[in-house]
């Protein structure tokens, strides 16, 4: 159960888009199209953002999308707002029942 | 208003016990996966534990198994994760989510043990 990998940080200004990647291996986000995106406000609860690779939660701005190829997932949010500043986590069901996080990408709107 | 709210975290020595819990209401409780996720202060998420919606089945992360056991009450709309042999590195802010079986779609606040002598 090896945690998948993610930059420690990211920045953007108002309106640009930033993609945040998570990558895994051929066991977990290259074998299942089970990977998710949490976006999280230290102190608070975090928030599901996409699910199964590419789809999204109702409530949740279309600006934020989800892609996969090979053994990588990745996250874009375009028109960045300074509210989508925040830690994303990606995840994915690495087999025999398991699921592993990414070590988590720090977003810093600028 | 679907909520979850954890409790029973704490401080306790290395080797003891804690139970937590995770109070859920504004959804039918019985009917979805719940999971306990974690993280290490400073540090990022990390999968605990899952049970299905009727508690016949559960899953673990290597590093808890054997010494945590998720549990459920559909009848008060309450899940449990009963923590023995705790470590050091088992100190952080615990999670409940409910979700599908491979998806976390509502989280709690969260409650933080502590594991130190």
């Amino acid at each position: 159960q090896s945690a998948l990998t993610q930059p420690r940080s990211v920045s953007g200004s108002p309106g640009q888009s930033v993609t945040f990647s998570c990558t895994g291996s051929s066991s977990d986000v290259g074998n299942y199209n089970y990977v998710s995106w949490y976006q999280h406000h230290p102190g608070k609860a975090p928030k599901l953002m996409i699910y199964d690779v590419s789809e999204r939660p109702s409530g949740v701005p279309d600006r934020f999308s989800g892609s996969k190829s090979g053994n990588t997932a990745s996250l874009t949010i375009s028109g960045l707002q300074a509210e989508d500043e925040a830690d994303y986590y990606c995840c994915s069901y690495a087999g025999s029942y398991t699921l592993v996080f990414g070590g988590g990408t720090t977003l810093t709107v600028l | 208003e679907v909520q979850q709210v954890e409790s029973g975290g704490g401080l306790v020595q290395p080797g003891g016990s804690l139970r937590l819990s995770c109070a859920a209401s504004g959804f039918t409780f019985s009917t979805y996966w719940m999971h306990w996720v974690r993280q290490t202060p400073g540090k990022g998420l990390v999968w605990v534990s899952s049970i299905n919606s009727d508690g016949r089945s559960t899953r673990y992360a290597d590093s808890v198994k054997g010494r945590f056991t998720i549990s459920r009450d559909n009848a008060k709309n309450t899940l449990y994760l009963q923590m023995n042999s705790l470590r050091a590195e088992d100190t952080a802010v615990y999670f409940c989510a409910r979700g599908g079986s491979v998806v976390f779609q509502d989280w709690g606040q969260g409650t933080l043990v502590t594991v130190s002598s």
